[in-house]
């Protein structure tokens, strides 16, 4: 049974870092026909893909074009788990993130993580 | 970027009774394989999406038979035969056609 469990911090000044974490556990990291995301969620923008990660012989790294500049994702084979980092935040990153698994065959989210609330505030 | 409409923004239902959600895509989500790549989340108060149906209407394992999906190319509709309280929440359509992956802005479903 997959199952993802984020870690993080819920409450940020602007200009600061975004550092969420992603453990996997019931998979790997490395699986072929599997990608690992982030998406969130804000009354202010719906649900928005932020990014993704996922190993076909060497990683690859695709993110959305509204945080491309700010967004890093990192695979941890060793821990089996990956992160988020998004800098530079502003209150309109203020949104419940979460961490997801895709699946490259069916095209769909099938597990996701259980969401952190994530506040941007002085 | 894909960008996807859905309507209504809102849905109350009585239950027993049917309910549509419509979806459509600003440009065709017809895959090279055939298949169309659209997908059916439900999120519940509190708890992250899920996945009810992928690549327009294949319901995910544990999916009630009363949601049914259907569509092809840029327009595409959710239904629920009959409507059980177990199913309020916000039904989010998603292309799964390409990146960056794109959601509808979501139709809340209430029960009356």
């Amino acid at each position: 049974q997959v199952q993802l469990q984020q870690s993080g911090p819920g409450l940020l000044e602007p200009s600061q870092t975004l550092s969420l974490t992603c453990a996997i556990s019931g998979d790997s990291v490395s699986s072929n026909n599997v990608a690992w995301n982030w998406i969130r969620a804000s009354p202010s923008r719906g649900l928005e893909w932020l990014g993704r990660t996922y190993y076909m012989s060497k990683w690859y790294y695709e993110s959305a074009r509204s945080v491309k500049s700010r967004i890093t994702l990192n695979p941890d084979a060793s821990k089996n788990q990956f992160s988020l980092q998004l800098n530079s935040v502003t209150p309109e990153d203020t949104a419940v993130y979460y961490c997801a698994r895709w699946d490259h065959v069916g095209r769909y989210f099938d597990h996701w993580g259980q969401g952190t609330l994530v506040t941007v505030s002085s | 970027d894909i960008v996807m409409t859905q309507s209504p923004l809102s849905l109350t239902v009585t239950p027993g009774e049917p309910a549509s959600i419509s979806c459509r895509s600003s440009q065709s989500l017809l895959f090279s394989d055939g298949s169309n790549c659209l997908g059916w989340y439900l999120q519940k108060p509190g708890q992250p999406p899920q996945l009810l149906i992928s690549l327009t209407s294949n319901r995910a394992s544990g999916v009630p038979d009363r949601f049914s999906g259907s569509g092809s190319g840029t327009d595409f509709t959710l239904k629920i035969s009959r409507v059980e309280a177990e199913d309020v929440g916000v039904y989010y359509c998603m292309q799964a056609l390409q990146t960056p992956l794109t959601f509808g802005g979501g139709t809340k479903v209430e029960i009356k």
